[in-house]
This record gives C-alpha cells, structure tokens and sequence, in this order.
C-alpha cells in the first residue's frame, strides 16, 4: 500500500519568506509526527498529533513554527519569517495510533533557507 | 534528560563477516526501543523494536537486536552483512509512560553510518 508522503520534496526559499510543508499519511493512521533532521544535531521530534488535535508540541522552536492536520488525515507544518538555521530536512511520520505502534516515516522535505 | 548514544559515527566490515551497530540509553522508566535505516536520498525504515518480552528480537533483512536492561543497550546485530547493508543507522526509544503518560516521541541516536566492504 501507500507509505507517507510528503511534498515538495524540495524547497528553497529566502530568509523572511514562510514555506508550508505538506503530509499524507499512511491511511488508516490516526497518529501524525513532525520530527526535523539537521547536521550535527540527528532527529528531533517537533509535533505528534492524535486525529486534528496536538496533545504534544513539546518539540516546536520558536512560535515561528506551527502545525495543523485536518480530516485526521493531512497535516501541513507552516514556519513564517524563515531563518537560515531552520534549514534542514523535515520528516513526517504516521502510525495506528495504538500503544505500541511502528511510527513509518515519510521521503522528508528538504528545506534551504539562503 | 532522556537520551541515547550511538558510540560509534562509523562501522567498517567485510562483507561475510557479523556486524554489530551499538546503542545505549539513558532513560527513567521502561522504555520502547526501535531500531531504523536510512539509505541515501530515501526515507527512514523501520527495521526492528522491543516492546517486551523475549530480549531478542528479529527483524526485516536478517537484523536483530538484544535488549538488555542491566546495560542499558538495545545492539543491531547481522550473522552476515551484506554490501547492500551499507546505510545510516539510527537507534530511538520512547519512554510510554513519561510525561504524565502515553509520551509518543521518539528520542533518537546520531547515527551510525556502515560501510560494508566487498
């Protein structure tokens, strides 16, 4: 079946612009992750959303960043004023939603601010 | 703070020969541990996880990994690796209970890149 997809699979922009990056999940999923993967600095989680609600943004930078997801289904990650050290390669995951579920990852968005 | 360590940046073997990938964490509670891949240019796999129960666990293209909760460790092994093994591997755990419960977020290794030699 289909995995996580994710567009665009690139992206570059000026700093000061804002970019909106897209997911679809697995279908089926209930659970959607936002994690952001950068030199140096491995992965690390931004957002878990279970169906349209985000019990957990523990991992957001700054108020710069902001998510949603609609239908339990697509999400978007949306930075504004974007800065050159947002850039990075941006993954998405979905899983069941169950307690001891497989999160499957997405191709991931790479981003350039310049 | 919850974290887990990929001692190594960099395995090399031979092909034919066993690999071993090390992990380690540091974690309060019981946690999930999960093991993914990485090729160039493609998305992370999932490759293995322990949940509970039996400390081996058997995974996708011959991996497996021990747990073992005296050392903190959750090691990829293969009996044979394979030149098409030759990836980025990447360790991660959750701590369920953490956080007032029901924690979701995965907490991830740097990575340990393979490099096997035909």
């Amino acid at each position: 079946g289909a995995g996580v997809s994710q567009s665009p699979s690139n992206k570059v922009t000026e700093k000061g612009k804002d970019v909106e990056l897209r997911c679809d999940p697995i279908s089926g999923h209930t659970a959607l992750y936002w994690y952001r993967q950068s030199l140096g600095q491995g992965l690390e989680f931004l957002i878990y959303f279970q169906g349209n609600s985000a019990p957990d943004k523990s991992g957001l930078p700054s108020d710069r960043f902001s998510a949603e997801r609609t239908g339990g289904s697509v999400s978007t990650l949306t930075i504004q004023r974007t800065q050159q050290e947002d850039s990075a390669v941006y993954l998405c995951a979905s899983s069941l939603g169950s307690g001891t579920d497989t999160q499957y990852f997405g191709p991931g968005t790479r981003l350039t601010v310049l | 703070a919850q974290s887990v360590a990929q001692p190594e940046d960099q395995v090399n073997v031979a092909e034919g020969n066993p690999l071993t990938v090390k992990c380690t964490y540091s974690v309060s509670g019981n946690p999930y541990l999960f093991w993914y891949v990485q090729y160039p240019n493609r998305g992370l796999q999932f490759l293995l996880k322990y949940i509970t129960g039996d400390n081996l666990v058997k995974g996708s293209y011959g991996f497996e990994a021990e747990f073992n909760k005296s050392q903190t460790s959750f090691h990829l092994k293969k009996p044979s690796a394979l030149v098409s093994d030759s990836a980025l591997y990447f360790c991660a755990v959750r701590v369920p209970g953490f956080n007032g419960g029901n924690n979701r977020k995965l907490i991830w290794g740097l990575g340990t890149s393979l490099a096997v030699n035909p």
